[in-house]
């Protein structure tokens, strides 16, 4: 079965940088790209990009731009996401999920950033 | 950026009920509009997508219908598992997805 799993929570100093892996099986990896969706404690969902597994092509929301790096690696099946300069009001669970429309996700991965 | 517009925010029915949540966007999505289904510290569950179609699992009484600017998701005779925040998904701006803000279905 399809499977999709997460790195543990992480924990971050204003300023510094996160890296979440997601490790998936049960499908072709190529076949896929990623998407990476976040939500902030009682917040909603946010789209923050789309990596295709096949030839590494990403699409991240504006607000992202420049801070954000989203890497696969086709030996291991594993997706990564990068956010760097991290500020409070990145503290959210960060997850994973595959296909156009995120037909499978990751467990989630929360992220707390604070001094 | 297309703004989806979801509403009412609350949904307050009980099991048996129908339940319609309605799903707007500032601009034509065609029919590339999802719909997910979370419950408390679970993720997202992909419920119906190209407007329309069921995914995998998703029992019948489920069903999504529109195209263009409005849409909406039905769920005939709701079961206690179905108290839950809904939202819709446009991959249209196949470059900017957007999610809405999401509408909660309480009893």
């Amino acid at each position: 079965q399809v499977q999709l799993v997460q790195s543990g929570p992480e924990v971050k100093k204003p300023g510094a940088s996160v890296k979440v892996s997601c490790k998936t099986s049960g499908y072709v990896f190529i076949d896929y790209g990623i998407n990476w969706v976040r939500q902030a404690p009682g917040q909603g969902l946010e789209w923050m990009g789309w990596i295709s597994a096949y030839n590494g092509n990403t699409n991240s929301a504006q607000k992202f731009q420049g801070r954000l790096t989203m890497t696969t690696d086709t030996s291991t099946n594993t997706a990564y996401m990068e956010l760097r300069s991290l500020r409070s009001d990145d503290t959210a669970v960060y997850y994973c999920a595959r296909g156009d429309y995120g037909v499978n996700w990751g467990q989630g991965t929360l992220v707390t950033v604070s001094s | 950026e297309i703004v989806l517009t979801q509403s009412p925010a609350t949904l307050s029915l009980s099991p048996g009920e129908r339940a319609t949540l309605s799903c707007r966007a500032s601009q034509s999505v065609y029919n590339f509009l999802a719909w997910y289904q979370q419950k408390p510290g679970q993720a997202p569950r992909l419920l119906i997508y190209d407007a329309s179609k069921r995914a995998a699992g998703i029992p019948p009484r489920f069903s999504g219908s529109g195209s263009g600017t409005d849409f909406t998701l039905t769920i005939n005779s709701l079961e206690p598992e179905d108290f839950a925040v809904y939202y819709c998904l446009q991959r249209s701006d196949w470059r900017r997805l957007t999610f809405g803000g999401g509408t909660k279905v309480d009893i």
